[in-house]
């Protein structure tokens, strides 16, 4: 167990709809990041949390948004789900944006029917 | 803008046999450089860091990498493989953005198979 949480592990959902995945950081981690990883695509960044703040975004779709709560715990929506968003998705954390070193949570596995 | 490279999509060897993973990368300035290991159904766990100091990194897992600096590379290696080591391996070099924060930017990973 990495200490970072991700719910659900898996999530098989229909085109059109909206889902929700959930990530808790490791105890003490400030910094939140959601990264995508598909079979074409590779593992891409698509955005990042620190405090509660969002501070940077990568290649997220408009259809997709996330925030982080007073709790740390951080939520990526996708909606209008398309039979491409399936993917592996990773939450990772770390201490500070200065701390170079991620820990990843084990991912939720989206697949869009 | 800073990125990594991993020119194998696959690398095959037999158990004991010594294993590189090559990592080739392109920064401005100094590179901080990572190796991360995804096993199935898993995430990404990480193995070693370049930041500064010794061009030879150790890491988890009796993994080592080299930093070249003249051929811009960041090969993970270790000495005598297991089959226990097959698995995923990302290549990650951190890249500033203009907000003053950073991210880590990884390859698209190279698949270790170790035959017994």
């Amino acid at each position: 167990d990495s200490g970072v949480t991700q719910t659900p592990k898996h999530l098989i959902t229909a085109t059109g709809q909206r889902v929700t995945l959930r990530c808790s950081p490791r105890s003490g981690d400030l910094s939140v990041y959601w990264y995508q990883q598909s079979l074409d695509q590779g593992l891409q960044f698509l955005i990042q949390y620190y405090n509660g703040e969002e501070r940077a975004k990568g290649n997220i779709l408009e259809r997709f948004s996330a925030q982080q709560f007073p709790d740390l715990h951080s939520e990526l929506n996708l909606s209008s789900l398309e039979l491409g968003d399936s993917a592996l998705y990773f939450c990772a954390s770390s201490v500070a944006p200065e701390n170079y070193g991620y820990t990843f949570g084990s991912g939720t596995r989206l697949t869009v029917v | 803008a800073q990125s990594v490279a991993q020119p194998e999509d696959q690398v095959n060897v037999a158990e004991g046999n010594p294993l590189t993973v090559k990592c080739t990368y392109s920064v401005s300035g100094n590179p901080y450089l990572f190796w991360y290991v995804q096993y199935p159904n898993r995430g990404l766990q990480f193995l070693l860091k370049y930041i500064t100091g010794d061009n030879l990194v150790k890491g988890s897992y009796g993994f080592e990498a080299e930093f070249n600096k003249s051929q811009t590379s960041f090969h993970l290696k270790k000495p005598s493989a297991l089959v226990s080591d097959s698995a995923l391996y990302f290549c990650a070099v951190r890249r500033l953005m203009n907000t003053g924060f950073q991210k880590l930017v990884f390859g698209t990973g190279t698949r270790l198979l170790v035959s017994p």
